[in-house]
């Protein structure tokens, strides 16, 4: 079936350091959308690509979607410990109208 | 303006009771889901509805069953309990791009 896969799945940091997450999809993607969840908390909408090598960013935040739209990377410049959470990649499934999600990557910042 | 809202926040059932989840979103959005999330494991989809007056299966949705009253509202209830129903339970409503969740209900099962 349709699957999301994304590494790592943690990842710990020292504030100040830079972070990568990478999200790959086993089908063809109209559209990648991100979200975060804050520990405690829910998923909360980033941003959404839909583009073939589209890349966007949001302050220290830079979204990509892969030529291809089989996959995504999110970077996170000079991390903070405000960015400390999971982050989630998704993607529209292929039949239905929901959204398949990936598995995570739980970032820990260390001050 | 609230969202997604979930009730309850925090329930502890034994193994066999049912219980009924609730949520309601005000965005008018047609398309409500539920998932739940297991640590390591992201969130998996219970069930969805596209819109109201239907619904359809998701990735797990052995074990409970759910219910679109209206737009605003889509319920999941869980007729007996299983340990293994012991997960972190999200609603969420899309009008057409992002999902919008609700602050989740934390269910334990003993």
């Amino acid at each position: 079936g349709q699957q999301v896969m994304q590494i790592p799945q943690y990842q710990h940091v020292q504030e100040g350091e830079d972070f990568t997450t990478y999200c790959n999809s086993s089908t063809t993607l109209s559209n990648i959308q991100w979200y975060k969840q804050r520990p405690g908390g829910h998923p909360v909408f980033l941003i959404q690509l839909v583009k073939s090598g589209e890349v966007k960013k949001q302050k220290r935040l830079t979204f990509q979607f892969g030529e291809a739209k089989k996959n995504s990377s999110l970077h996170i410049t000079a991390t903070q410990t405000t960015d400390v959470g999971t982050y989630f990649c998704a993607g529209p499934r292929n039949y239905g109208q929901n959204f398949v999600f990936g598995p995570g990557t739980r970032l820990s910042v260390l001050p | 303006n609230a969202g997604v809202t979930q009730t309850p926040k925090f329930q502890v059932l034994k193994t066999g009771q049912s219980m009924t989840l609730q949520c309601a979103q005000d965005m008018n959005h047609n398309s409500m889901y539920w998932y739940r999330q297991d640590p390591g494991m992201g969130l998996r989809l219970i069930y969805y509805s596209a819109s109201e007056g239907t619904t359809d299966k998701g990735e797990v949705p052995n074990g409970y069953n759910v219910s679109r009253l209206n737009k605003r509202e889509f319920s999941l209830r869980l007729e007996s309990a299983a340990p293994s129903q012991t997960s972190v339970y999200f609603c969420a409503s899309s009008g057409g791009r992002e999902a919008f969740f609700g602050q989740g209900t934390r269910l334990t099962v003993v």
